[in-house]
């Protein structure tokens, strides 16, 4: 199946800073990205959805200013997390679809920030 | 989208069947039966999708009533590498690329 790839795996930061996360499709090209946010023993939530080229679409509740989306290419997306606090600490995960009528959502490895 | 229903957890053998089903009593025609499973500390994985008939790949069989309000995934052979929290999602087959919305999904423990 198609592979997508997130960068990094685990990071802690101490609460103020910025955090960036790729996520890129390494063997498509992505149309369309998700980032989802999963805290501990809970489901996967969307944060938002981006198109290439396009401004990202946020779920009701999920700060914009706060946590800034950039899909450059169809390969690359990023999610930077500003001005990070401990509540931030969560497994972010990125998903990327080449669309079509069956739009199979291909997910990243997840990445693990911790603000201390 | 149209909510699914799953039991929280289930528990199987090694080397067993394993039927983990679905309820999806407000399907409309238009949704397609998307199965993920996501193992410990990693992200989601595509399982498998239908919107009317069987269908079977390498992972799995899905089993589609034939009102379509509920379906079933068939681990064919459980080992304990398929112990993970199972997905039952429906995504509208129109427009453009769209969510997926995780309910709490069915954790399924595998043993010896």
């Amino acid at each position: 199946g198609a592979v997508v790839s997130q960068h990094p795996s685990r990071v802690i930061c101490k609460s103020g800073t910025s955090v960036k996360i790729e996520c890129r499709s390494l063997d498509f090209q992505a149309t369309t990205m998700f980032w989802y946010r999963q805290f501990p023993k809970q489901s996967l939530m969307l944060m938002a959805t981006s198109n290439e080229g396009s401004k990202a679409t946020y779920e009701q509740g999920v700060e914009k200013d706060k946590f800034l989306i950039n899909h450059a290419s169809l390969t690359l997306s990023t999610l930077t997390v500003t001005s990070a606090h401990p509540e931030d600490s969560s497994f972010y995960i990125c998903s990327a679809s080449a669309g079509g009528h069956t739009d199979t959502q291909y997910f990243g490895p997840g990445t693990r920030l911790t603000v201390l | 989208d149209a909510k699914t229903t799953q039991p929280n957890s289930m528990e199987s053998n090694e080397e067993e069947p394993v039927h983990l089903p679905c309820n999806h009593s407000t399907i409309s025609g238009t949704d397609y039966i998307h199965w993920y499973r996501q193992l410990p500390s990693q992200g989601p994985e595509y399982v498998i999708h239908g919107l009317t008939s069987n269908v079977n790949n390498r992972m799995a069989s899905l089993a589609i009533a034939e009102d379509r309000k509920s379906s079933t995934l068939i681990l064919h052979r459980a080992t304990l590498r398929d112990a993970a929290v199972y997905y039952c999602i429906l995504r509208d087959v129109t427009g453009t690329a769209s969510k997926l919305t995780f309910g709490t999904g069915t954790r399924l423990q595998v043993t010896l």
